[in-house]
């Protein structure tokens, strides 16, 4: 099983449609959960940021952590077609705070059509 | 807002060459990476350092891979002998202190012809 899996899509809806993208990983000592936005040819820029499990809001963006299911959303409400990139999820142990060792999705290919 | 910057942007080389990649950090961040990311590939942990040492690396970094901060905001990565399999966006990122957020960024996509 891969540590981290989270579906490549692309995955396409129109402007104003609430996105949900997950991730689903093995590892129980994960505890640092992420997500990041990338565009093309460009670096993962940090999204969302979640410590253990929860629930946390910035503006249009939402992030669940469950660890019992091991299963991380990220939920985008009122889409627009800016949005439009590959999402990443990431995660790391708390033993691995430190070192900085993220381990990431596959990346999920977003498009918000106008 | 302060950034992670990275250059050059683009580097081609033949096989066998050694390159450079160089990146200055955000500039009270401690803490400092390298990831990879073939194309189409997910993005891959190389190495982190802290306080002038390497903390933690993966498979990857191998002997042909090093790291060093030569002053207060240059951090390299070089790669001796360049392969072929070595063409991939390498980014660099950094991190205030332990157990917070990273910070990448935008990468430098290196051929190897």
């Amino acid at each position: 099983q891969k540590e981290v899996e989270q579906d490549p899509g692309p995955l396409s809806v129109p402007e104003g449609a609430i996105v949900s993208l997950n991730c689903t990983y093995s590892n129980s000592a994960f505890q640092y959960f992420m997500w990041y936005r990338q565009y093309s040819r460009k670096g993962p820029e940090l999204l969302m940021y979640t410590y253990s499990s929860g629930n946390k809001e910035d503006g249009r963006f939402t992030a669940q952590v469950d660890k019992s299911s091991k299963y991380i959303s990220l939920f985008i409400r009122d889409s627009q077609p800016s949005d439009s990139a590959t999402y990443l999820c990431a995660m790391i142990g708390e033993d691995s705070g430190n070192t900085g060792k993220l381990i990431f999705g596959q990346g999920t290919t977003l498009q918000v059509k106008p | 807002e302060p950034e992670v910057t990275q250059t050059p942007s683009h580097q081609v080389t033949q096989m066998g060459q050694e390159v450079i990649l160089r990146c200055v950090p955000i500039s009270n961040h401690l803490y400092f990476y390298w990831y990879r990311q073939i194309l189409g590939q997910k993005v891959e942990f190389l190495v982190s350092f802290y306080n002038n040492e390497i903390s933690e690396k993966s498979e990857i970094f191998d002997d042909q891979f090093s790291v060093e901060r030569p002053d207060g905001s240059n951090f390299t990565l070089k790669i001796r002998s360049t392969k072929l399999e070595d063409s991939a966006m390498y980014f660099c990122a950094s991190m205030r202190s332990g157990g917070e957020k990273l910070f990448f960024g935008s990468g430098t996509q290196l051929s190897v012809l």
